[in-house]
């Protein structure tokens, strides 16, 4: 089983490119999630959804946007990196109509430096 | 609004004995889960040990169990006989139950354990 596949692993990107962290989960789960983790700061919600066609901030969405067209996607892009930018982002994703001790699945992660 | 809190930056601990990993969270909301995760080295996020706010007795999974006391709202991760593979960063998380559905999962700052042989 796949899981939640997240790509790439690792990314450079110069102050001002843009780029689409994607994300994919094969479990038919209703809620998909972004996180970043800094030092220190724990993992942070930057973005959520609870279903194709709908999504909501977290804790951390300035520079962010998402969208989720379908069950299984949930891309988050970066439309002008800045350096503060640079962190490790997980993707998560889990059941939602549920009972409240649904898991959430993580990707692998993907560590992004701007520079 | 949920909030987790984890004091402990970073912990050690001698391999083979216990060791307690604090955790303190607020929510207005009766029904909750809480959750730990380990991040070793490589970076992945492992799935540990789950305590529902209406469950009775403290979760148990293999060497790991949450000593979780409601109206303190505390969630302790007990680690027994500790190893060296246990060296890794822990997270508290809780996830609330609002009308009906699951809601976001809010995460701790974590708790970098160390393990000494």
């Amino acid at each position: 089983n796949a899981g939640v596949t997240q790509t790439p692993k690792f990314q450079v990107l110069k102050t001002g490119q843009s780029m689409t962290l994607q994300c994919a989960q094969d479990m038919n789960h209703e809620y998909m999630s972004w996180y970043r983790q800094d030092p220190g700061m724990g993992l942070r919600l930057i973005h959520y959804s609870v279903g194709a066609g709908i999504t909501d901030q977290g804790e951390v969405p300035n520079g962010y946007n998402v969208s989720r067209s379908t069950t299984e996607d949930f891309p988050l892009r970066l439309l002008s990196a800045a350096p503060s930018q640079t962190s490790v982002y997980f993707c998560a994703s889990s059941y939602y109509r549920g009972p409240v001790n649904t898991e959430a699945f993580f990707g692998q992660g993907t560590r992004l430096t701007v520079v | 609004a949920q909030k987790i809190t984890q004091t402990q930056p970073g912990m050690f601990v001698q391999e083979k004995e216990a060791v307690t990993l604090d955790c303190t969270y607020d929510t207005s909301d009766p029904s909750y889960g809480l959750f730990w995760y380990k991040q070793p080295s490589s970076g992945e996020m492992i799935f540990l040990i789950y305590q529902g706010s209406y469950d009775q007795q403290n979760a148990t999974e293999g060497r790991y169990s949450l000593n979780f006391q409601k109206a303190r709202k505390s969630a302790n991760l007990v680690i027994s006989a500790s190893q060296l593979g246990d060296s890794a960063m822990y997270f508290c998380a809780m996830r609330e139950k609002i009308g009906g559905a699951t809601n976001k999962l809010i995460f701790g700052t974590g708790t970098l354990l160390a393990v000494q042989p």
